[in-house]
C-alpha cells in the first residue's frame, strides 16, 4: 500500500517569490511520482511526474521537482510564481508494476494563494 | 480530441434520493477510473474498469454506490439512497498507455 504526505494545506506567498510545496511518501514498492494541479473550477491536471532517470523533473508553467529516494520526497518548486498560480497542488504516487493499474494515490493537496 | 467529460457539473439532492452521475472517457481508452474527494480529505480512488469490467473496486465505500461501464464506453455512478458523507467531488479519469487524464469533477452536495 502506499500513503502521501502533503505537509502544508495552505502555502500563501506574493507574487514573484519562490515557492516550494512539500511531499512525502511512503511505500513497499517502487512508485512512479506526480504532481497534478487544480485550477478554480476545472479537473485535475498533469504538471510533471517523475518515472525513472534524472531526479530533476520539469513541468508545465516553470514548475519543477526532486525526487529524493533516501527521504522519500518529492517536493515541487517554483522559482517566481504568478497570480495565475493560484490552484490546488496534489501529489499522487502509483506503482510502478502492475500492468494496466493505473491506480493513483494522492495527498490532501495544498492550496497555493498567490498575492499581488 | 475531447478530454474526459462529466456529468452534471454539480448536483444537490436530498438525504436519500438518488442520483447517477456520467462519464464520458476519452475515446478508445481502455482504462477509466472513479475518484472521490470529500471536503478536507484526498482524493481516494473509488473503483477501476478495463473496459466494460470492474478491474479492482477495493475503494467503493459501500454497496449504496454502483458503477456500470455499458459496452465499455461511457460509466455511470449511482448513489442509492444518498447519505450525508456522500457528498464531495467525484473525478472521472481514463486512461491509455500510462497517461492518466481527469475530468472536471462533478460537485455532489446531499442536504
Amino acid at each position: 500500500a502506499q500513503s502521501v504526505t502533503q505537509l502544508d494545506s495552505q502555502v500563501p506567498v506574493f507574487e514573484e517569490a519562490p515557492v516550494e510545496l512539500r511531499c512525502n511518501y511512503s511505500s513497499s514498492v517502487s512508485v512512479y511520482l506526480f504532481w497534478y494541479v487544480q485550477y478554480p473550477n476545472q479537473g485535475l491536471q498533469l504538471l510533471l511526474k517523475y518515472l525513472s532517470g534524472s531526479t530533476l523533473v520539469k513541468g508545465i508553467n516553470g514548475f519543477e521537482a526532486e525526487f529524493n529516494k533516501s527521504q522519500t520526497s518529492f517536493h515541487l518548486r517554483k522559482p517566481s510564481v504568478h497570480i495565475s498560480d493560484t490552484a490546488e497542488y496534489f501529489c499522487a504516487v502509483r506503482p510502478n508494476s502492475g500492468g494496466s493499474n493505473y491506480k493513483l494515490t494522492f495527498g490532501k493537496g495544498t492550496l497555493l494563494t498567490v498575492n499581488p | 480530441e475531447a478530454g474526459v467529460t462529466q456529468f452534471p457539473s454539480h448536483s444537490v439532492i436530498e438525504k436519500g434520493q438518488t442520483v447517477t452521475l456520467r462519464c464520458d472517457p476519452i475515446s478508445g481508452h481502455d482504462n477509466l477510473y472513479w475518484y472521490r474527494r470529500v471536503m478536507g480529505k484526498e482524493i481516494k480512488f473509488l473503483l477501476h474498469f478495463v473496459k466494460e469490467s470492474k478491474q479492482d473496486e477495493s475503494g467503493m465505500p459501500n454497496n449504496r454506490f454502483l458503477a456500470e461501464r455499458t459496452g465499455g464506453t461511457y460509466s455511470t455512478l449511482k448513489v442509492q439512497p444518498a447519505e450525508l458523507e456522500d457528498s464531495g467531488v467525484y473525478f472521472c479519469a481514463s486512461s491509455q498507455a500510462g497517461r492518466t487524464y481527469f475530468g472536471p469533477g462533478t460537485r455532489l452536495t446531499v442536504t
